[in-house]
């Protein structure tokens, strides 16, 4: 069974300053995607980012990027310059052999102005 | 459509009654899930579908929930005798497929279903 665990229930930051989401994982798959689903107040659910475990490099899109360390089955998402719409809850997500997507609990993060 | 779509936005029931919920998946795609979210929590499996196979029903939590599928297209999930511990977001996603063997496809999904029942 997969599962995952994100530690920090809720964060807040600065706007313009960056801020880390932490996530730990747990599988015994060995091919595997990771993923970070952000939830507005819309409720809808919009993905941030995607990583293939079998990549080592770390994926980026624009603002957002991961630190993807298989070894310590970590996953933690780095929003640089943090505007006021990346307010949202966070949700990091495994997704591995036939089983859908497992999520953790989330993180709720405020940017502050 | 652009977009996966879920109808009503909102619903509120009383106990007891019987409640239907629908989703439109992105066009083409050909897996299709249900997830509830209680308030304040992350996202619980529910079911799914892929194609003609067999839904996979292992996170349905008792026998009141059941989901139908036509094809590749719309999706209802209904609620028999609603409880009120079934309010909740009901969020519908769907993938290009979802397959064995290590490829995966990344899930879009749509509004959500906000159930409230009295």
């Amino acid at each position: 069974a997969q599962t995952v665990t994100q530690s920090q229930p809720e964060m807040s930051v600065q706007e313009a300053e960056t801020v880390t989401l932490s996530c730990t994982y747990d599988t015994s798959e060995s091919n595997y995607y990771l993923f970070w689903y952000k939830q507005p107040p819309s409720r809808q659910m919009i993905l941030v980012i995607r990583q293939e475990a079998y990549k080592q490099q770390n994926a980026t899109e624009n603002r957002f990027s991961v630190n993807f360390q298989k070894a310590a089955k970590s996953f933690s998402l780095k929003i640089s310059d943090s505007q006021l719409g990346d307010t949202a809850m966070y949700f990091c997500a495994i997704l591995s052999g036939n089983t859908p997507l497992v999520f953790g609990k989330g993180t709720r993060l405020s940017v502050i102005a | 459509g652009a977009g996966v779509s879920q109808s009503p936005s909102n619903k509120v029931t009383e106990k007891g009654k019987d409640v239907e919920l629908r989703c439109d998946p992105i066009s083409g795609h050909t897996a299709l899930y249900w997830y509830r979210q209680r308030l304040g929590q992350g996202l619980e499996f529910l079911i799914y579908f892929q194609g003609n196979s067999a839904p996979d029903k292992s996170g349905l939590p008792s026998d009141r929930f059941s989901a139908e599928r036509t094809g590749e297209s719309v999706s209802t999930l209904t609620i028999q005798r609603t409880q009120q511990e079934d309010s909740a977001v009901y969020l519908c996603a769907s993938s290009l497929r979802f397959t064995s063997g290590g490829i995966q496809e990344t899930q879009y999904f749509g509004p959500g279903t906000r159930l409230l029942v009295l």
